[in-house]
């Protein structure tokens, strides 16, 4: 069974604040994804990582894939009340798992004005 | 854009009922799933299909059955619906590329 361990698990900045989370597994994963999700909602795609320490922009956030598809990090810049909600990684499966995802526990994220 | 809808954002039923949970994606997807999330216990997967007509038990299927009829649609049935099936439901669609899951708004379902 595959694991994904998503950290912290609560957070709560000021705004203008940077913050990282952490997905970490024993695992290898053929790609990353994380999501976020607003309460009541569904989750959002946010970014797809799939090779081995890349890394990915989207405006203020950062993601990372870790070399060994083991591990992930989102890293938010000057963290906005806007930034704030519930999010996700999750990691895609090989072979016959291909298609199924193994999520992380979450990270709330609440970003005080 | 990748659309899944699902038949109701708010539901409420009584402990024996019988519950219908329908989902709709428009982007001819083969993989369907459903999920269900708790605080604390995260996304846990209920069922998945990659075809229609195709169904496969996911972490934990008791108390639910599913149904495939068309490619676009994939439903979630409560047999007998109990308290502890109160929950919120999401449906999500895969596209061919990197694992991508794409989630409708969720049901949030409570059993009475």
């Amino acid at each position: 069974t595959q694991l994904l361990e998503q950290s912290p698990q609560f957070l709560s900045i000021q705004e203008g604040e940077n913050l990282t989370v952490y997905c970490n597994s024993s695992s290898v994963f053929s790609s990353l994804q994380w999501y976020r999700q607003e309460p009541g909602e569904g989750p959002v795609l946010l970014v797809t990582v799939v090779t081995g320490g890349e890394v990915k922009k989207l405006k203020r956030l950062t993601f990372q894939f870790g070399d060994a598809r083991k591990d992930s990090s989102l890293h938010i810049t000057a963290a906005q009340p806007g930034d704030t909600g519930l999010y996700l990684c999750a990691g895609g499966g090989y072979g016959t798992s291909y298609g199924k995802l193994t999520f992380g526990q979450g990270t709330i994220l609440t970003v005080h004005p | 854009d990748v659309k899944v809808t699902q038949s109701s954002r708010y539901l409420v039923k009584r402990t024996g009922e019988k519950v219908f949970l329908e989902c709709v994606q428009d982007m001819d997807h083969e993989n369907m799933f459903w999920y269900r999330q708790d605080p604390g216990l995260g996304l846990r997967l209920i069922y998945f299909s990659y075809d229609v007509k195709m169904k496969e038990k996911g972490d934990i299927p008791e108390g639910y059955s599913v149904s495939r009829e068309k490619k676009e649609r994939f439903s979630l049935i409560l047999e007998s619906a109990s308290t502890n099936q109160t929950s919120m439901y999401l449906c999500a669609s895969l596209a061919a590329s990197y694992n991508e899951q794409f989630f409708g708004p969720g049901t949030r379902l409570t059993v009475l």
